[in-house]
């Protein structure tokens, strides 16, 4: 079974700072990989996933995030936080090998972006 | 946005009553998912369905039913329901596995076991 562990619990952010949140997974197979946003009182929205190819991929907003194989790492960067950030962040996994698609998400790193 | 909508939005309940939360979707996707969100434990899956009548358990399924009797609704039922039962309910589809599939949520349902 896979796992996600979000190495960051609660960050706090002065606007323009940069961000990085840590997101680490556990399984021995092949992934998928996604990051999710939830603004105050909505729902997940996807940020970005990876799945093959460049390991560096783009999502909406600004953000990034790099999958690092040999580290089982897929951290979400951007290099200038707004206000509007602010929000819960969730990195998720599903094992490209089963057949349900069923995700695993991490705790939840929440950031919050002072004005 | 996706289309899934999800009932009732907030729902307040005694302990020891059944509960049913229903997620209906327009997307036509085969994969239908059932989440709680708790501070501290991010999304934990309860019960999942890849196809109308197939259904599986989630890592938090005890005390939790599921029904799909139609592609575009996915039910869930608390069968006695438990103050630990409280916490968000969000309906979660996926178009298909494999590849990159990324999941779409509904709005959630609260829901207050007293």
């Amino acid at each position: 079974a896979q796992s996600v562990s979000q190495h960051n619990h609660h960050v706090i952010l002065s606007e323009a700072a940069s961000l990085e949140l840590g997101c680490n997974y556990s399984y021995g197979g092949t992934v998928n990989l996604f990051w999710y946003v939830q603004y105050p009182g909505q729902h997940l929205q996807l940020l970005l996933k990876y799945f093959s190819g460049d390991p560096l991929v783009k999502g909406i907003k600004g953000f990034e995030a790099e999958f690092i194989k040999s580290k089982f790492s897929f951290n979400l960067r951007k290099p200038s936080v707004q206000w509007s950030d602010t929000a819960e962040y969730f990195c998720a996994v599903n094992a490209r090998d089963t057949n349900a698609g069923k995700s695993t998400f991490g705790d939840g790193t929440t950031l919050t972006v002072k004005p | 946005d996706a289309g899934i909508t999800q009932s009732p939005r907030h729902k307040v309940t005694e302990t020891g009553t059944p509960v049913t939360l229903r997620c209906h979707q327009t997307e036509n996707h085969r994969y239908m998912y059932w989440y709680r969100q708790d501070p501290g434990h991010g999304l934990r899956l309860i019960h999942y369905s890849y196809g109308v009548k197939d259904t599986d358990k989630g890592e938090v399924s005890d005390g939790y039913s599921v029904s799909r009797s139609k592609t575009e609704d996915f039910l869930l039922t608390l069968e006695s329901a438990t103050s630990s039962q409280t916490s968000v309910y969000f309906c979660a589809i996926s178009e298909r596995t494999g590849i990159g599939s990324p999941l779409h949520f509904g709005n959630g349902t609260r829901l207050t076991v007293t």
